[in-house]
């Protein structure tokens, strides 16, 4: 099946920092991706939409300007959490939509912001 | 606008018994529904998904679910849990026929006693 990664898979920052998560497909060229956030014991939520070479699509409530998404090639999206505070430590989750339509995840990243 | 209800965050089962995890949906249009299974630090796999075809679907490691429009449910079954089924299962709903726009239910814990 589809495999998609993410990297790092944990990361633990200082407050006011800047932190760069990758999602990459590894055998499929994926046209939209997607980045979920996951608060412990909870659902995940969407975050936001990304189609290679055009502008991410932010849900309701998320700073696309904290959030900032890049979609460059159609096997990468970046998600970079600018100026990271304790409140956004989450585990956020990738996912990248195929020729099927199908949504394939990745292993998700653990971001712990002190 | 969809929506999932699973009903009972926590289901603890015997090693051997039933499971039954409980999924309802609420959908102006005919949906499209999901059973993900997230094993802890993980990102989401698919178990399996209704896509208006049979109603009795049969998805990996021995699950099923059953599609029953009259009482809008979508029931994850395995007629005996084993201690890897362990895990964390979502009921996702989607209405545009693929996986691209998936609203989440809230998750089940299932564990298994020995």
């Amino acid at each position: 099946g589809a495999v998609v990664s993410q990297h790092p898979s944990r990361v633990i920052c200082k407050s006011g920092t800047s932190v760069k998560i990758e999602c990459r497909s590894l055998d499929f060229q994926a046209t939209t991706m997607f980045w979920y956030r996951q608060f412990p014991k909870q659902s995940l939520m969407l975050m936001a939409t990304s189609n290679e070479g055009s502008k991410a699509t932010y849900e309701q409530g998320v700073e696309k300007d904290k959030f900032l998404i890049n979609h460059a090639s159609l096997t990468l999206s970046t998600l970079t959490v600018t100026s990271a505070h304790p409140e956004d430590s989450s585990f956020y989750i990738c996912s990248a939509s195929g020729p099927l339509n199908e949504q394939f995840f990745g292993p998700g990243t653990r971001l712990t912001v002190l | 606008a969809q929506s999932v209800t699973q009903l009972g965050s926590h289901v603890s089962v015997s090693e051997g018994a039933l499971v039954l995890l409980r999924c309802n949906y609420s959908s102006s249009v005919p949906p499209y529904l999901f059973w993900y299974v997230q094993y802890p630090n993980q990102g989401l796999q698919l178990l399996l998904k209704y896509t208006s075809a049979a109603t009795l679907v049969k998805g990996i490691n021995g699950f099923e679910a059953e599609f029953k429009k009259s009482e809008t449910s979508f029931h994850l079954t395995k007629p005996s849990a084993h201690m890897s089924d362990a895990a964390e299962y979502f009921c996702a709903v989607s209405l545009s026929g693929s996986a691209r726009q998936l609203t989440f239910g809230s998750g089940t814990q299932l564990t298994v006693l020995p």
